[in-house]
Parts: structure tokens; sequence; C-alpha cells
């Protein structure tokens, strides 16, 4: 099985900082490489798909990059309410649609 | 607005079922694939099930095949989650999703989610 790996587990960093979040799979994947954001209590919303597509709606200080192995989600002036978790997920093929650990992202 | 209204949750004693309900509204429910989604009590996500557009591809995590069946009646718009054989570390939220990409077999990415129903598993 493809395994999903994030880095680092946890950060913690000042508003306005570019904020850079590392997934990365045990095997290729392509672009099939979508990021989601979980606040505190609340429900997961899609950030990023196909790994670099942002999500309608969503504030286009979120980037993602990637491909193959190697993926990143970045957040460029952190802002007070992107205090969440942030998972990566690979869904290249099932049954081995898998999320990786999670990031979670605190304010300074 | 995509709405994913689950049911069904609830305290279940080891070993004994359960089958979750999510009732899906405001979008094409049969051309989408539909997932289902836990997440333990201060864990993180772990994808559950799947099911295509039309019901004829099923897929699951190696931690419930065989114990958890997924399927849908795209007449009803609703989806289903069957659980047997439950124990405790099956104890989570469970959300109900819908795929990002219409006529999809199972493997998309989430753009919609449910607000979760409790599952226990607890003598």
């Amino acid at each position: 099985d493809i395994q999903m790996t994030q880095s680092p587990s946890s950060l913690s960093a000042s508003v306005g900082d570019t904020v850079t979040i590392t997934c990365r799979a045990s095997q290729g994947i392509s672009i099939y490489l979508a990021w989601y954001q979980q606040k505190p209590g609340r429900v997961p919303k899609l950030l990023v798909y196909a790994a670099t597509n942002l999500q309608s709606g969503v504030p286009s200080r979120f980037s993602g990059s990637g491909s193959g192995t190697h993926f990143t989600l970045t957040i460029t002036n952190l802002q007070p309410e992107d205090v969440a978790t942030y998972y990566c997920q690979k869904y290249n093929s099932a049954p081995r649609i898998t999320f990786g650990p999670g990031t979670k992202v605190e304010i300074k | 607005q995509v709405q994913l209204v689950e049911s069904g949750g609830g305290v279940v004693q080891p070993g004994r079922s359960l089958t979750l309900s999510c009732a899906a509204s405001d979008f094409t429910f049969s051309t989408y694939a539909m997932h289902w989604v836990r997440q333990a009590p201060g864990e993180g996500l772990e994808w559950v099930a799947a099911i295509s557009y039309d019901g004829s591809e099923e897929s699951y995590a190696d931690s419930v095949k065989g114990r958890f069946t997924i399927s849908r009646d795209n007449s009803k718009n609703t989806a289903y989650l069957q659980m047997s054989s439950l124990r405790a570390e099956d104890t989570a939220v469970f959300y109900c999703a819908k795929g990002g990409e219409r006529y999809s077999h199972g493997s998309t990415y989430i753009n919609s989610w449910g607000q979760g129903t409790l599952v226990t598993v607890s003598s």
C-alpha cells in the first residue's frame, strides 16, 4: 500500500508568515492529491484538488504544488482563522484512498 | 448548496451491528461517488469506504473490509453504511461525503461533507 506522510506534525507561526506543509507518498501518485482544512470542532473542508487546483471560494493565500511523491501546501500571509489541522489525501486508486496524518497549525 | 445528513449513530455493544444512512439533497446524487470517512476522538481522518455513482463498484479500507458494506439507493438519494462485528476501535464520528468528480467509480477527492454521526462501541 502507498503510505502518506506529512511534515511537520505541528507548527506555530506568526500572523503574516508564510507556512509550508509537506506531504509525501511512498510511491508516485501523479497529481491525485487533495488538501483539506479542519478547524477545531468543524467538518473538514476541501482546499486543493489535483495537487494544484484551488477549490472555489478558498482564499488565494492557499496554494498547492507538486506531483509524483512530493507535494506542498503553502499558506502565505497566515491569518488567525487559518488555525486548523491540514490533511493531505491521495485518491489515485480505490481502494487505497488514504489521508495523511495531519499537520496542526497554530498562531504564535 | 449540497446537503448531506447522516443518521443512525449511537451506542452499540461490541460485536453488534449498526446501519448509518446519509440523505443527500441539492445535487444530482446519481452522478457522484459517495464516501464514508471516520474520525476517532482526538484522531485524524480515516477513509472508510466509497461507492461509485451507479453503485457498481465498492471499495473499503483494510480495517473494515469484510465487516462494513457501503450501498446506495439512487431513487432515494441516500447512501448507507452497514457495520457489523463492531469493535471498540470503530468508535468515531462517521462522515458521509460526496466525491468531487462526476461519474467517478470511487477514486475521487471529496468536496462536500455531512456534519457526521457519532458511533460509540462500548459494553
